[in-house]
């Protein structure tokens, strides 16, 4: 069955830091997407970034870059230059399938992450 | 992206009565998704709604208890019945970017059943 495990539920980093964010997942489907999402303390689930199975660079967004190791079945979320702002909860998830439009989210435990000035 | 909004944004209420949360999207998109986050949980899909067709439960969720309405390309609605101090969470709904990859979510409906 489809798995994602966040190991860190807590990280702290300094501002301007950069910090990794881990995520690994489990399937057997061979095309999948990987995403992250944002949430703040307002509990509203802001879409971060987005890596599909077959593509060979990893994506980037901005700050965001998502470290891509298919092998290794991880999918780890680098925040570069972080900001106070960048505190909140953090949710990897995959979604199953092929079909973009019709295809659930599982979602990992998150991994709260907090900035200090 | 989509501009999702759903109302209201927060409740209270009390066990044994029924909240229906409505969903609008300002596109028209095949499926909307209806998820629930338990205090200090992680997501957990709720249901998958289709225009013009029953909703299809995740193992754990049944219609009596969560019924779904799809009327149209652009809006639902669910509704959390018979509520107790357990049914107090997040619930959010989600649609996909036609033609594309990403997963959006509506602001959430906060709910407190006392």
């Amino acid at each position: 069955a489809q798995k994602i495990t966040q190991t860190q539920p807590g990280m702290f980093v300094q501002e301007k830091e950069a910090v990794t964010l881990d995520c690994t997942y489990d399937t057997s489907d061979q095309s999948y997407g990987l995403f992250w999402y944002k949430q703040p303390s307002s509990g509203e689930m802001i879409f971060l970034i987005y890596q599909g199975s077959y593509d060979e660079q990893n994506a980037t967004e901005g700050r965001y870059s998502l470290n891509f190791q298919k092998a290794r079945k991880s999918a780890n979320l680098v925040i570069s230059a972080s900001q106070l702002g960048d505190s909140a909860m953090y949710f990897c998830a995959m979604r199953e399938g092929d079909d973009y439009n019709t295809d659930k989210l599982i979602f990992g435990t998150g991994t709260r992450l907090q900035v200090f000035p | 992206s989509a501009v999702i909004s759903q109302k209201p944004s927060r409740d209270i209420c009390q066990r044994g009565t029924s909240l229906t949360i409505q969903c609008q999207v300002d596109s028209q998109v095949t499926m909307m998704f209806w998820y629930r986050q338990q205090p200090g949980q992680s997501l957990t899909l709720i249901a998958t709604a289709n225009q013009g067709s029953e909703a299809t439960y995740e193992s754990g969720f049944v219609i009596d208890k969560f019924p779904i309405s799809r009327p149209n390309l652009t809006f639902s609605t669910l509704t959390v019945s018979n509520m107790s101090p357990e049914d107090s969470s997040i619930y959010l709904c989600s649609v996909g970017r036609q033609g594309g990859y990403e997963q959006y979510f509506g602001p959430g409906t906060r709910l407190t059943v006392t």
